[in-house]
């Protein structure tokens, strides 16, 4: 079954703005992975928390996991053109599972 | 660039016709993924390889055929597909939890994927 679901499912902002994206899942997680994916690419890796970790940054990046709420949170302060895109997160419940959501489509006007 | 190379990037085939995608790989990964992506669907994982060996296979229909003849490469084979089946087809892979001298948690490398046409 699904695991991951993100909220908006679409988001408008102006260059500048910050972007909040949220996540929950169903089941116990193991950790919770953020990726990016340009229209009509692959999925790059964003971002990695684990289950014991309550908050991470990496760069305009920053990620929080609430683990009794079975919920996450992808902010990208001063975005850019450059990072419309879709966002989505995956949990691994499994060594070698990695369950994606729906995705948040950015879109970030100049 | 993330190290995984998927050819062809588009395909058009008919409902009759046979062909395959290739996934490559040079990472040192020992696991590797298909995952299918519809419009407005999540990715479905199709097939998964582990250390070469079909550890999941998720009720997929048996006109997909995996194949992965070593750790660097990864086939799927189409015959007979349908129309629903047109979709994009992302390959991965990634370094299993455990493996010796690693720390990876499972991140995924994806390939750009072969965007196919079912006609």
């Amino acid at each position: 079954s699904q695991q991951g679901e993100e909220d908006p499912q679409a988001l408008s902002i102006q260059e500048g703005e910050n972007a909040t994206m949220n996540c929950s899942y169903k089941t116990s997680i193991n950790n919770l992975q953020w990726y990016r994916q340009n229209s009509g690419r692959g999925l790059v890796h964003l971002i990695l928390i684990r289950s014991n970790e309550r908050e991470k940054h990496s760069g305009r990046l920053r990620v929080t996991l609430d683990t009794s709420k079975k919920s996450s949170s992808l902010l990208i302060t001063a975005s850019r053109a450059a990072d419309t895109a879709s966002y989505f997160c995956a949990t691994v419940w499994n060594t070698d599972k990695l369950i994606f959501g729906t995705g948040t489509r950015l879109q970030v006007f100049p | 660039e993330t190290g995984v190379t998927q050819t062809p990037r588009h395909l058009v085939m008919g409902m009759t016709n046979k062909k395959s995608l290739k996934c490559e790989q040079h990472l040192g990964h020992n696991a590797m993924y298909w995952y299918k992506q519809s419009a407005k669907k999540p990715l479905e994982l199709m097939f998964v390889y582990s250390l070469e060996e079909r550890v999941e296979n998720n009720s997929v229909p048996s006109r997909f055929s995996p194949e992965c003849p070593n750790s660097s490469h990864l086939f799927l084979h189409l015959h007979t597909l349908q129309p629903e089946d047109s979709a994009l087809y992302l390959c991965a892979s990634s370094l299993l939890p455990g493996t010796s001298g690693s720390s990876n948690t499972g991140e995924l490398f994806f390939g750009e994927g072969s965007r196919l046409t079912v006609l």
